[in-house]
């Protein structure tokens, strides 16, 4: 059975605080991903890679950051984090070529 | 303008009730579409790919209309198990970018 963990489900954390998001696959796939999911917007990419090291912004980068060091290991880090950062975090990977999307269940992210 | 649009919805519709989503996207170069269901404070899970000709799995149907830039979803004789968000996802000549609309809310009532 195919599986894509994340963290933590829930986290709470103070403004300027560094978060980390860590998310691990095991379905040995090229392609990672971070998304937000807020109401009435629907997902949004804020970073993607396609391989060990290899990382490019996606729509919402801004605040953000990523590091894949392992190809199983795709990690978010906040590095202040704001108010307008809370939100629903969610990792997926896929195989390249367009495929199916598995996605972790996702971390609710509160900052206050 | 977003890449993907949807109704949010809610559609509330009885046990056994035909109900049709719709989604418009704005890139005529998008190469790949899909359909996907999240259950309430659930990740999103795959539901169907859609493909030129139209496809079919059992009481979901999904089509893909290039000329008007549309694909939408039929699924017939609703169950209460239906009750979901229904996302339109598309993905354009860069296989490493999708685009998720917003999704549509479907409550099956009994």
């Amino acid at each position: 059975d195919v599986k894509v963990t994340q963290s933590s489900r829930y986290l709470v954390k103070r403004t300027g605080e560094k978060v980390f998001l860590e998310c691990v696959q095991d379905m040995d796939h090229e392609n990672m991903f971070w998304y937000r999911q807020d109401p009435g917007l629907g997902l949004r990419l804020i970073y993607f890679s396609y391989d060990v090291k290899m990382k490019e912004k996606g729509d919402i980068p801004e605040g953000y950051s990523v590091s894949r060091e392992k190809k199983e290991r795709f990690s978010l880090i906040l590095e202040s984090a704001s108010t307008n950062q809370t939100s629903m975090y969610l990792c997926a990977s896929s195989s390249p070529g367009g495929h199916e999307q598995y996605f972790g269940p996702g971390t609710r992210l509160t900052v206050t | 303008r977003k890449e993907v649009e949807q109704d949010p919805g809610p559609f509330n519709v009885p046990e056994g009730a035909t109900v049709a989503f719709n989604c418009t996207y704005s890139n005529s170069a998008s190469q790949s579409f899909f359909w996907y269901r999240q259950d309430c404070r659930k990740e999103p899970k795959l539901l169907m790919s859609v493909y030129s000709s139209g496809n079919e799995d059992g009481r979901f149907t999904a089509q893909l209309n290039r000329a008007s830039q549309y694909i939408s979803l039929l699924i017939r004789d609703s169950k209460l198990s239906d009750s979901a968000t229904y996302l339109c996802v598309v993905n354009e000549n860069n296989f490493n970018k999708f685009y998720f609309g917003s999704g549509t809310k479907l409550n099956v009532k009994p």
